[in-house]
């Protein structure tokens, strides 16, 4: 089946640095990936949705400076949380929609840290 | 904007019992409506994903139901195990939208 993968799987970091999260398909072409993030006990709430060679489309809410993507292939989009702070803490999740299938296949998440 | 609802928001149940998940949704225009399955810690596993135009969906123990007029899903797991403990979401597509809506989930836990 569709494999989605996201790396790094958890990260630390120190107030005021930039954490980047790459989201991959792995054998299949995905044109469309969407970034959601999921407070402790609460379900996920769309973030972003990123197209391959285009501006990434933002949720209401959402600071597209303080949370950059790129899309610039048809397998990987990333997310930069720039100056994370502890509000920032959370769980991050990729999906990646198959563009054959129209199907969404999402990634095992990355849990960010930041102190 | 849809709003999906699932309920209750914990369950807790001993092993072999069936159980019973709901979820409802605001905007009955919808193009499918899926479930989830989160562990602690985990991204999501699909376990069931029904069209608007069926009425339900099976695989193995789950058996999951939609009822678009009246903007109802429910999933049914028979026989529960402690293995089957974990947090549902379901998610609903809208027509012409790529976008997916989750409820809030159903954190489960089948006791030994």
């Amino acid at each position: 089946g569709a494999v989605v993968s996201q790396h790094p799987s958890w990260v630390i970091c120190k107030s005021g640095t930039s954490v980047k999260i790459e989201c991959r398909s792995l054998d299949f072409q995905a044109t469309t990936m969407f970034w959601y993030r999921q407070f402790p006990k609460q379900s996920l709430m769309l973030m972003a949705t990123s197209n391959e060679g285009s501006k990434a489309t933002y949720e209401q809410g959402v600071e597209k400076d303080k949370f950059l993507i790129n899309h610039a292939s048809l397998t990987l989009s990333t997310l930069t949380v720039t100056s994370a702070h502890p509000e920032d803490s959370s769980f991050y999740i990729c999906s990646a929609r198959a563009t054959a299938t129209d199907t969404q296949y999402f990634g095992p998440g990355t849990r960010l840290t930041v102190l | 904007k849809q709003e999906v609802t699932q309920i209750p928001a914990a369950l807790s149940v001993p092993e072999g019992e069936n159980l019973v998940l709901n979820c409802s949704f605001t905007d009955s225009a919808i193009y499918n409506l899926q479930w989830f399955r989160q562990d602690p810690g985990k991204g999501l596993t699909s376990l069931l994903l029904i069209q608007s135009s069926q009425r339900e969906q099976t695989s193995g123990r789950l058996n999951a139901s939609l009822d678009k007029s009246s903007g109802r899903s429910t999933l049914y797991i028979a026989a529960s195990q402690p293995g089957d403990s974990a947090t549902y979401l379901c998610a609903v597509k809208g027509v012409g939208d790529y976008k997916l809506s989750f409820g809030a989930g159903t954190t489960v836990t089948v006791r030994a």
